[in-house]
């Protein structure tokens, strides 16, 4: 099947600190990308939809000046958590699809201490 | 979640037997997917099935859809230790496709 890859796979960071997250997808184009957040324990909430070339769509909640999402390219999106905080600690995870199959990224997980 | 619930939350069984895991969703949907994922690990697809099928198998794994309850159950058999994960249903409910809302996950416990 289709490689997504994420990187790094885990940061720890300082409060106030911002961190950029990327998504690839390895052998296929993706003009849309999604990004979710899973907190422990917990599923995965859809965070927003990245198109490339085009602004990202932010679901209900999640502040998008807090999560810039940039998708510059056909294989590339990329989430920065702006100003993070503890509570911003959390398993991001993206995802991209060549046909109506999902492919999911291995995650990042980010600590804000 | 966004979506919907499953349940049980949680399901401790030994090995050998059968585990159900069920989910609800709130929303029309143009398919419906089961993915597990070992603990603080990516996600790995299981099965999909669209918003026209009523039964799908693979292997050990048996997945039912309901469109009329918004319901669907996915049934692994004879389960295995190996099978220890949590389970989750996500339903693909975007204008384009792929654009998926998960549901709260079964945690699945397969005692040897």
């Amino acid at each position: 099947g289709a490689v997504v890859s994420q990187h790094p796979s885990w940061v720890i960071c300082k409060s106030g600190t911002s961190v950029k997250i990327e998504c690839r997808s390895l052998d296929f184009q993706a003009t849309t990308m999604f990004w979710y957040r899973q907190f422990p324990k917990q599923s995965l909430m859809l965070m927003a939809t990245s198109n490339e070339g085009s602004k990202a769509t932010y679901e209900q909640g999640v502040e998008k000046d807090k999560f810039l999402i940039n998708h510059a390219s056909l294989t590339l999106s990329t989430l920065t958590v702006t100003s993070a905080h503890p509570e911003d600690s959390s398993f991001y995870i993206c995802s991209a699809s060549p046909d109506n199959e999902q492919f999911f990224g291995p995650g990042t997980r980010l600590t804000v201490l | 979640s966004q979506q919907g619930e499953e349940d049980p939350q949680a399901l401790s069984i030994q090995e050998g037997e059968n585990a159900t895991m069920n989910c609800s969703y709130k929303t029309s949907i143009n398919n419906l997917q089961w993915y597990r994922q070992n603990s603080g690990r990516g996600l790995v697809h299981l099965i999909l099935i669209r918003s026209n099928e009523r039964e799908k198998h693979s292997g050990r794994l048996r997945v039912t859809l309901d469109t009329s309850k918004k319901s669907s159950s996915l049934l692994i058999t004879a389960s295995r230790a190996a099978d220890t994960a949590s389970y989750f249903c996500a339903t693909d409910v975007g204008y384009n496709f792929n654009k998926f809302y998960f549901g709260s996950g079964t945690k699945l416990n397969v005692k040897p």
